[in-house]
Formats: C-alpha cells, structure tokens, sequence
C-alpha cells in the first residue's frame, strides 16, 4: 500500500461546482496533515493544514478521519483560479517513532475550472 | 523577495557530467529540505538539514548525490555522473523549528541528455 494515496483524477468541473478530493494514508501514527497545492510548472504551496475537528477557511473544508486514515478537501462554489494540482500531504513518524519533518506527498490529483 | 530562492533555474547537461544547485532558505529558518519532483507524481523527499547538521537522508539520495549547509544558511546538493534518471524538478523548502509549514522554491529543472 502506498504511503498517500489520492483521487487519481483529473477532475473536470463547471464554475460554482462543488468538488472533493478523497485521500488515504497508511501509517495510522502520522502526525500532521495538510493540502498543498501546485500550479503548473511552479512550487508547491500550503493550502490548508487539516485538524482532527474538520476546519473549514471560506470555500475550502478539511476533514480528517484517523480511525479511516483518511483525509479530505472540500471546495464550494468553484473558480476559475481553483484549476491547480491538489497534493494530499502527511507528515508521518520517524523510524525511531519520534518527530518526523518530512513531508510525504500524494501524486495529486488535477483539478480544471471551466467557465 | 524574501521567499526561498534556487539557482540555477533549469539545467541541461550530458550524462556524466556534475551538477550543483543553491538554495537559499528564508532568512530565520533553521530547517531546510531538499526534494524531488518527477512529472505526474508529488515531490519525494531526499533529506533535511536542522541548522548546518543534515538529520535524515532519503533512500533515493544514493551515493552520488552530496548536499551541503555548511553555514547553516544557503545549501547546495551535487550531483555526480548524471543519469538520464536523474531528470526532475529539485525543489527546496525552509520552515521554522516544529513541525510548521514548509515553505518551496520554485525548483530547479535538470535535464539530462
């Protein structure tokens, strides 16, 4: 199994659509999570981390399942400026069981806007 | 710009040869990390530097590859004897101590002939 599995996509949506990303992990001790997302041909960017509780910033929702291991990213009321790679991003343990400070990154999945 | 920087932007070269590559974190940021990015996939990590002191190294980082923070500052990571393999994109990122949000460069493309 694959230590971050995602949506292969691409998703195609109309403008004002409402899309989700699904994502898995496979280590159930893994500490952080996050979206990233990547525009093409530039740098990944933190979108949003994700919380146990769910937590939501304007259109974007996080959702968190630990007993799953799964991750999702909700976006209401899609634009234009949404189209992008969604990178579903885990931070899990060390060997060691301790910190860990790498990221381990899904493939992403691409998501395009139509007007 | 007082983001993470990388040079050179893109680089092509023949097999065999040696390439270097700087990144040059966000000023107050003790960590920095090295990735790679490979078309269709996410970036994989290779490792990481806390200060000058490189705390973990990836299986991908094999023997022909050096990274360096010498000053606890710029890095740089060589690579020896390219491969055709080692096309990508090599991003580098910076955070703060804990475990925060990593910041990325806009990468540095290799092309190898």
């Amino acid at each position: 199994r694959k230590e971050v599995e995602q949506d292969p996509g691409p998703f195609n949506v109309p403008e004002g659509a409402t899309v989700a990303f699904n994502c898995t992990y496979s280590n159930s001790a893994s500490q952080s999570f996050f979206w990233y997302r990547q525009d093409c041909r530039k740098e990944p960017k933190l979108l949003m981390s994700v919380y146990s509780s769910g937590n939501e910033d304007g259109r974007f929702t996080a959702q968190l399942n630990r007993a799953s291991q799964y991750i999702s990213l909700l976006i209401r009321d899609s634009k234009l400026s949404d189209s992008a790679t969604y990178l579903c991003v885990v931070n899990p343990p060390s060997n060691s069981g301790g910190s860990n400070y790498k990221l381990t990154f899904g493939k992403g999945t691409l998501l395009t806007v139509n007007p | 710009d007082t983001g993470v920087s990388q040079n050179p932007r893109h680089k092509i070269t023949k097999r065999g040869q040696n390439v270097t590559f700087r990144c040059d974190p966000i000023s107050e940021h003790n960590r920095l990390y090295w990735y790679r990015q490979t078309l269709g996939q996410g970036p994989e990590f290779l490792t990481y530097f806390q200060n000058e002191a490189q705390l973990e190294k990836s299986r991908l980082l094999s023997d022909r590859f050096s990274a360096e923070r010498p000053k606890g500052s710029f890095s740089t990571l060589e690579i020896q004897r390219t491969e055709q393999g080692d096309s990508a994109m090599y991003l580098c990122a910076s955070s703060l101590q804990g475990i925060g949000e990593q910041f990325f460069g806009p990468g540095t493309r290799l092309t190898v002939l």
